[in-house]
């Protein structure tokens, strides 16, 4: 059973375009919610997190909106760049458990 | 800050023989680290959890005799592939958590060890 359900799977958009991506779960019990950027032949790299006491937070251009009773988070890229293209998973945890990723979204900007 | 570095980057060996990959977090205590494994195109699946000074936790279906973890430790944790074969070819990621913040620490990942087996 997927814990995380990440979607979409793909995603291409213009430059300056604000990608969206979303992700949803079913354990209540998750207090932790951060987004990761992979490009390829790398690991991935802390992008932003939330937790649910908050239902948004800015980080430069990455915005987390966190829907607490919908059970739903979402990543908004502003001004997207062609250099943002990557593939970004959302994941989520519960206090001392390892992170449960989704399934990845694969993000092309394109000029 | 916050940075985790693996060893090797990539790495081919003959079917049968071991690999060992370390993982090591460059400016902060690691009392839990992490292994996963990444295929083509996929997303990042659980290996095991080490914590320093004690036994690995496998995941159901991770082979705890083909995939040894040690976490000597608090900044050092290594992965052996024994007698690899050609579907274990994969890309091999570890994760640290900053002990220094607790249950609640943020995992930060290395860039990935690429093990091919001949």
């Amino acid at each position: 059973q997927q814990q995380v359900k990440q979607s979409p799977q793909s995603l291409i958009v213009q430059k300056g375009g604000i990608p969206i991506i979303n992700c949803a779960y079913e354990n209540t019990a998750f207090d932790y919610f951060p987004w990761y950027q992979q490009f390829p032949g790398k690991g991935p790299a802390l992008l932003i997190a939330i937790r649910p006491d908050v239902s948004e937070k800015k980080e430069g251009r990455f915005t987390i909106s966190f829907n607490k009773s919908a059970k739903q988070f979402s990543l908004h890229i502003m001004d997207s760049q062609p250099g943002d293209s990557a593939t970004y998973f959302c994941a989520a945890k519960s206090g001392n458990t390892p992170l449960v990723f989704g399934k990845g979204t694969r993000l092309s900007v394109i000029a | 800050g916050a940075v985790v570095s693996q060893h090797p980057s990539w790495v081919i060996c003959k079917s049968g023989t071991s690999v060992k990959i370390e993982c090591r977090s460059l400016d902060f205590q690691a009392t839990t680290m992490f292994w996963y494994r990444q295929f083509p195109k996929q997303s990042l699946m659980l290996m095991a959890t080490s914590n320093e000074g004690s036994k690995a936790t496998y995941e159901q279906g991770v082979e705890k005799d083909k995939f040894l973890i040690n976490h000597a430790s608090l900044t050092l944790s290594t992965l052996t592939v024994t007698s690899a074969h050609p579907e274990d070819s994969s890309f091999y990621i570890c994760s640290a958590r900053d002990s220094g913040r607790g249950p609640w620490g943020t995992q930060y990942f290395g860039p990935g060890t690429r093990l091919t087996v001949l």
